[in-house]
This record gives C-alpha cells, sequence and structure tokens, in this order.
C-alpha cells in the first residue's frame, strides 16, 4: 500500500545530542514538508524540498537540518543548537505541479521528540 | 508569503447543531487552493474538504461545506449535523497553484462536540 511512513513513533535524546528523524513516502511525491506542533499552536512549518536534491527553509528552520538525497526521503536533523526541541513533528508529501497541487497532502503517524 | 490565520482557538457545539469555523489568508498570488484538514485525537491528518480560488462555487463535501469569499480573503467551515466523531483539531490551509510549493497552516481551532 503506499503511504508515508514516519520512525520512530517516539524518541527521546538528551541535551547536546543530534538525532534524526526518519520520513519516507512511496507515493512518487516530489513534494516533502516538516512540520512542528506544540500543545496550543498550529502546524509549525521547518523545512520544504519540492525536488530532489533541493529543500528550502521554512518559517522555523534554526536548529535543524534536512537532506533530500532521493525522492522517498526526507530526514529531519534536531541539532543542539535546537533550544526547546520537545514537540510533535509530523512529515508530509504531496504532488507539487501546477493544478495537482490541489490534491491531497499525505502526512505520517508524527514522532513525538522529548529532551531528556 | 502567505499566512493563513484562524481566530478561534476553541470552540464548541452540542450534538446534531451547526458549527461555523473561521479562516483568514493573506496573499499575493491569485491562483492557489485553500483546504481545511482535520486532526482527531490519534493526531492523524486528514483531508476534509478543499477549494480552488478559480471556483466561484463553494465546496461541499456531505455535511461539510465552506463559505470561500476571495476579496475578504476568508475561508470558512461550516460543519451541519455535528457528531461525536468531528470532535478534533480542524486547521486551515494554503498552497499556491504556480510559485513555490509552500503548504502553509493557520494555528487550528480545537472543535469538542457535547452529546
Amino acid at each position: 500500500d503506499g503511504g508515508i511512513t514516519q520512525s520512530p513513533k517516539y524518541l527521546f535524546r538528551k541535551e547536546g545530542q543530534n538525532v534524526t528523524l526518519s520520513c519516507e513516502q512511496n507515493l512518487n511525491h516530489d513534494a516533502m514538508y516538516w512540520y512542528r506542533q506544540d500543545p496550543g499552536q498550529g502546524l509549525r512549518l521547518i523545512y520544504y524540498s519540492q525536488i530532489v536534491n533541493d529543500f528550502q527553509k521554512g518559517d522555523i528552520a534554526e536548529g535543524y537540518s534536512v537532506s533530500r538525497e532521493k525522492k522517498e526521503s526526507f530526514p529531519l536533523t534536531v541539532t543542539s543548537a535546537q533550544k526547546n526541541p520537545t514537540a510533535f513533528y509530523l512529515c508530509a508529501s504531496s504532488i507539487s505541479t501546477g493544478f495537482l497541487r490541489g490534491t491531497e497532502a499525505f502526512f505520517g503517524q508524527g514522532t513525538r521528540l522529548t529532551v531528556v | 508569503a502567505q499566512t493563513v490565520t484562524q481566530s478561534q482557538p476553541e470552540m464548541s457545539v452540542q450534538e446534531a447543531e451547526t458549527v461555523t469555523l473561521s479562516c483568514t489568508y493573506d496573499t499575493s498570488e491569485n491562483n492557489y487552493y485553500l483546504f481545511w484538514y482535520k486532526q482527531p485525537p490519534s493526531r492523524q491528518m486528514i483531508l476534509v474538504i478543499r477549494q480552488e480560488a478559480y471556483k466561484q462555487q463553494n465546496a461541499t463535501e456531505n455535511r461539510f461545506s465552506v463559505n470561500f469569499q476571495k476579496a475578504a480573503k476568508s475561508f470558512s467551515l461550516k460543519i451541519s449535523d455535528s457528531q461525536l466523531g468531528d470532535t478534533a483539531m480542524y486547521f486551515c490551509a494554503f498552497i499556491a497553484l504556480f510559485s513555490g510549493s509552500r503548504l502553509t497552516f493557520g494555528e487550528g481551532t480545537q472543535l469538542t462536540v457535547n452529546p
């Protein structure tokens, strides 16, 4: 079945450590996104990518990094520079071209990151 | 850059009644799509309804309909005959048709349907 998979579901990190969240899709989507969700706040865009080997910063990119070496994969690294990394992280993918952008974006089930 | 604003952090409605969630957006684009997504307690995002900006007719999907006012940059969601399963966080979202591929969400509205 086609879909988008995030792993792990829960992740614990010690302060000062980098950690990488995985996002894989087999929907043949060009566009992929990372969002952060905090209690009482909406989905804030961290990074997005429209095509392989290219990505753009969103609204809260500081302390995060991404790569897009394959169409199917868009991993997010939370670095030690991120001051408050404890949050729920959502990955999404969609068709990126023209009128097909109006089709549904598919979301993973999220990763809950906790700094201990 | 576009912004999406949802001014109602929380709303509640009695079962079987009608409720309207508000969304405004700001953009210089003329061609775009607008969406309402639902996030139930499972946190899985579900598309509720979408609207093409170039269509004047408001979109409807069963009990869900929108009131799209392009000049006012307003995009509200009406839920009729509310059901307990409608309890969720609702997000309004925007994507331009041609420039970039940034999918922007609002802050969300937590809707509670009471029995």
